[in-house]
């Protein structure tokens, strides 16, 4: 059974701050992993996908990496801006079907 | 391109009453999927339909809800009779396909707020 754990719960960073979230999962065979962001009240806007053949992707200031040996992917936030509070999500598909495995989510505070 | 569809974004019912919560997946997308998001969790999925067909409902509680895509486009999710534990967001997605491996990503809706009273 796939489980995915995210680290810290919560985190506050000023304003033009690089930072890191991490994303744990117990089951390194995945096919891909999804990184996902949720504004209060909102749904989830997908932020980035890691083909389970590739280590990393980006998108602007994201980028996002995925180590399968060490059941690991983190996402960094370059220059971080007050519009980038929000939650932050990761989910794997739990075997071949795609239903996603929910990380219980890093909510972000960007503070002026 | 128009995005997943939901409605209604919220819902206030009382304790045995019922609900129906309706979505519209993004043109094209043949797999579609219902979440609930419990607050200060992970979506958890409830049911996966590939067209109109249901690929897996493991975790639907099926004495109490059930959900339909007849026409393999737009999809119903219902509760009958709902509980207080059924307080939570519930999350519609698509994708185009349904496998993992085919490198799928999923689109999510606004959801819908369903509080039970």
């Amino acid at each position: 059974k796939q489980e995915v754990t995210q680290i810290p719960a919560a985190l506050s960073v000023p304003e033009g701050e690089n930072l890191v979230l991490n994303c744990s999962f117990t089951d390194s065979a995945i096919y891909n992993l999804q990184w996902f962001r949720q504004d209060p009240g909102k749904g989830l806007t997908s932020l980035l996908l890691i083909q389970s053949s590739q280590r990393e992707q980006t998108s602007g200031r994201l980028n996002a990496s995925l180590d399968k040996s060490s059941g690991r992917s983190t996402l960094y936030i370059a220059a971080s801006q007050p519009g980038d509070s929000a939650t932050y999500l990761c989910a794997s598909p739990f075997g071949p079907a795609s239903k996603l495995t929910f990380g219980t989510g890093t909510r972000l505070q960007v503070t002026l | 391109e128009a995005g997943v569809a939901q409605s209604p974004r919220y819902k206030i019912i009382e304790k045995r009453q019922s609900v129906a919560f309706w979505c519209n997946p993004i043109s094209g997308h043949a797999t579609l999927y219902w979440y609930q998001q419990i607050l200060g969790q992970g979506p958890k999925l409830l049911i996966q339909f590939q067209n109109n067909g249901v690929v897996d409902d493991s975790q639907l509680p099926k004495d109490r809800f059930s959900a339909e895509r007849l026409k393999g486009v737009d999809s119903t999710l219902k509760i009958q009779p709902a509980k207080l534990e059924d307080s939570a967001v519930y999350l519609c997605a698509s994708s185009y396909f349904g496998l993992a491996g085919v490198g799928n990503e999923q689109f999510f809706g606004p959801g819908t707020r369903l509080t039970v009273l």
